[in-house]
């Protein structure tokens, strides 16, 4: 069982927009900055988002992140058949001293 | 070009050991804090440890599930991770992923290399 908990999946239309929660505590995201990473099939995690809503610089805006609270979110726009994905979030936990992902959620492009 | 290629992975039996190495390239390492992140076959992502350089300790932390079984090491004259798994169970089966470790004002893992599968098997 993943620290941080999110949706195992979602979906959406071409073109349409759609968001991917990620719920922690106050000892992770609550005091910590959160990452997102993008895992296309048979590939290697990638980073889309750090420092809550930073994005690299080859990573289009179409993402978005935000966070609030003990919650963040990641947002994609314009949805494209090349984002079906599956998303991870990441933080810092300050209690136990580790890093901690999100279950990973499954996004379908239908 | 920024680049982690990991190596080392295959087939082991329970309760014996493997070393899985890691080259880096394209990005200081010396000065770099590094990850090893585990995913088992058709699940999430798992942190093992990491390892901070040599000018910031040189000193390792672990996930619970791996410590006191699993050591991550470094050379860093061959600009090379490693991580020396012992004791291992059928639990560690996974593909296991050398990440960078960055921090800004959080951390973040910015460069993954393609991962080196280890299955653990009688």
């Amino acid at each position: 069982q993943s620290v941080l908990t999110q949706p195992p999946s979602v979906s959406a239309a071409p073109g349409q927009k759609v968001t991917i929660s990620c719920s922690g505590t106050s000892s992770d995201i609550g005091n910590n900055y959160v990452s997102w990473y993008q895992q296309l099939p048979e590939t290697a995690p990638k980073l889309l988002i750090y420092d809550n809503t930073q994005r690299p610089s080859a990573i289009p805006d179409r993402f978005s992140g935000s966070k609030s609270g003990t919650s963040a979110t990641l947002g994609i726009t314009g949805l494209q058949t090349g984002d079906e994905a599956d998303y991870y979030c990441a933080t810092w936990d300050s209690s136990l001293s580790v890093v901690v992902f999100g279950g990973g959620t499954k996004l379908s492009v239908l | 070009e920024v680049q982690l290629v990991e190596s080392g992975g295959g087939l082991v039996e329970p309760g014996g050991s493997l070393r899985l190495s890691c080259a880096a390239s394209g990005f200081s390492f010396t000065i770099a804090w590094m990850n090893w992140v585990r995913q088992t076959p058709g699940k999430g992502l798992e942190w093992v440890g990491r390892s901070r350089s040599i000018s910031d300790g040189g000193t390792s932390d672990y996930a619970a599930p791996v410590k006191g079984r699993f050591t991550i090491s470094r050379d860093d004259s061959k600009n090379t991770l490693f991580l020396q798994m012992n004791s291992l169970k059928t639990e560690d089966t996974a593909i296991y992923y050398c990440t960078t470790f960055r921090y800004s004002s959080g951390w973040f893992a910015d460069t993954w290399g393609r991962g080196t599968l280890v299955t653990v098997s009688s």
